[in-house]
């Protein structure tokens, strides 16, 4: 069974920080997708990453793929209270690509 | 323009009864899943469809019964419901390709409260 564990769990940051969120696995992925939800809503897909040492940025994100394709980070710069939501990391593997989602990190900014 | 659809979008019912929810996309898609989210936000996949035949079925009690009608449509029923199957249900759909770079677009979720 392929277990994704995201830290930290929760985060309360004030407008303007800096935040970083992990996702570790001891299994290797085909690839890691990282998602958004806000209350009330399903998941949207922000990034995707394939390739080991793989780095994307959108706008104030930077996401990374680790060298192994074991694990990911998200880094936000300058966290904005609209940053403010669950992120989800989603590692896909096996034939038929089935999505293991981590726990979580519930991430809010304070104006 | 709604993507993906599911009604309803709440539901609170009684122990023992039997319930369906139902999911519709109109992405033109070909796989359609079925996700599990408890109280602690935790996402579990329960079912995928591709092209009306099951792929995936994961450890889920056999109260669950998916079923697909045609490739835009995946309804999950769920028999003597109990307790512990409240939670949050999301349906997804993908493209078919079923490469690890899929997009799975989620619906809104339908938040099921069993009393």
């Amino acid at each position: 069974t392929q277990l994704l564990e995201q830290s930290p769990q929760f985060l309360s940051i004030q407008e303007g920080e800096n935040l970083t969120v992990y996702c570790n696995s001891s299994s290797v992925f085909s690839s890691l997708q990282w998602y958004r939800q806000e209350p009330g809503e399903g998941p949207v897909l922000l990034v995707t990453v394939v390739t080991g040492g793989e780095v994307k940025k959108l706008k104030r994100l930077t996401f990374q793929f680790g060298d192994a394709r074991k694990d990911s980070s998200l880094h936000i710069t300058a966290a904005q209270p609209g940053d403010t939501g669950l992120y989800l990391c989603a590692g896909a593997g096996g034939s038929n690509y089935k999505l293991t989602f981590g726990k979580g990190t519930l991430l809010t900014v304070n104006p | 323009d709604t993507a993906v659809s599911q009604t309803p979008k709440y539901l609170v019912t009684q122990m023992g009864n039997d319930k369906s929810i139902k999911c519709e996309q109109n992405l033109g898609h070909d796989t359609m899943y079925w996700y599990k989210q408890d109280s602690k936000k935790f996402l579990k996949i329960m079912f995928s469809y591709n092209n009306k035949e099951l792929i995936i079925n994961e450890t889920v009690p056999n109260r669950f019964s998916p079923k697909s009608p045609d490739k835009a449509h995946l309804n999950l029923h769920i028999n003597s419901l109990e307790l512990g199957d409240s939670a949050v249900y999301f349906c997804a759909s993908s493209r078919p390709s079923g490469g690890p770079q899929e997009t799975q677009y989620f619906g809104p979720g339908t938040r099921l409260l069993v009393l």
